[in-house]
């Protein structure tokens, strides 16, 4: 396991269309986060899964978005009717349970929305 | 309202020399701060961590210093290294009480070692 991965990279969407990010984390960590990074501003907390349980949002997750991890494995990250402010890099980290702060973030996917 | 601020955007240190990045926060609640290293096209890398019972912890060439009076924190880098430029992110959490386990991140520091 070489750690957490995201797919695609990078992303281009015309405005209106929806798009799916996926992440796989580190096999043996039950919990998975989404963050989001738009230019020049620290990431942001999306949102928070324990296994398959989705336990916490962010208030910036609108009704667009919709994050699921079937199977407590592999998590998407979908958003609906894009913006152009939905432009950013969307980060997975993920962790284990016991070790509340050893976030191992991917690489992240960048989505540009023209 | 940003609740943890680096007002520093950008650093730049000769090699060999201390790096001193700075951090506050204004969220009374946060007990647990951390510092992470972002290279370009990389998600950021965790780095070292301080928890709010403590005023420092070092590790390696990297100590963090936290002042909870003045809710305020530093990274210390001794000696610099070029290979140490990348932005640097603080962030910090919520008591476990709270249920939160979200970080709250600043804006980032871009540090550049200078040869």
């Amino acid at each position: 396991d070489t750690g957490v991965s995201q797919d695609p990279r990078h992303k281009i969407t015309k405005r209106g269309q929806n798009v799916t990010f996926r992440c796989d984390p580190i096999s043996e960590h039950n919990r998975l986060y989404w963050y989001r990074q738009t230019l020049g501003q620290g990431p942001e907390f999306l949102t928070y899964f324990q296994n398959e349980a989705q336990l916490e949002k962010s208030r910036l997750l609108s009704d667009r978005f919709s994050a699921e991890r079937p199977k407590g494995s592999f998590s998407t990250l979908e958003i609906q009717r894009t913006e152009q402010g939905d432009s950013a890099m969307y980060l997975c980290a993920s962790s284990l349970a016991q070790d509340r702060y050893g976030y191992t973030f991917g690489s992240g996917t960048r989505l540009t929305v023209v | 309202d940003q609740q943890v601020k680096q007002n520093s955007p950008s650093l730049s240190v000769q090699e060999g020399r201390i790096s001193i990045l700075n951090c506050d926060y204004t969220n009374s609640m946060f007990d647990y701060f951390l510092w992470y290293k972002k290279y370009p096209a990389e998600g950021p890398t965790f780095l070292i961590s301080i928890s709010s019972i403590k005023d420092k912890n070092e590790d390696g060439r990297f100590t963090v210093f936290l002042n909870k009076s003045a809710k305020h924190l530093s990274l210390h880098i001794v000696p610099s290294q070029p290979g140490d430029s990348a932005v640097y992110f603080c962030a910090a959490s919520t008591l476990p009480g709270a249920g939160s386990y979200q970080l709250t991140f600043g804006k980032g520091t871009k540090l550049s070692v200078i040869p």
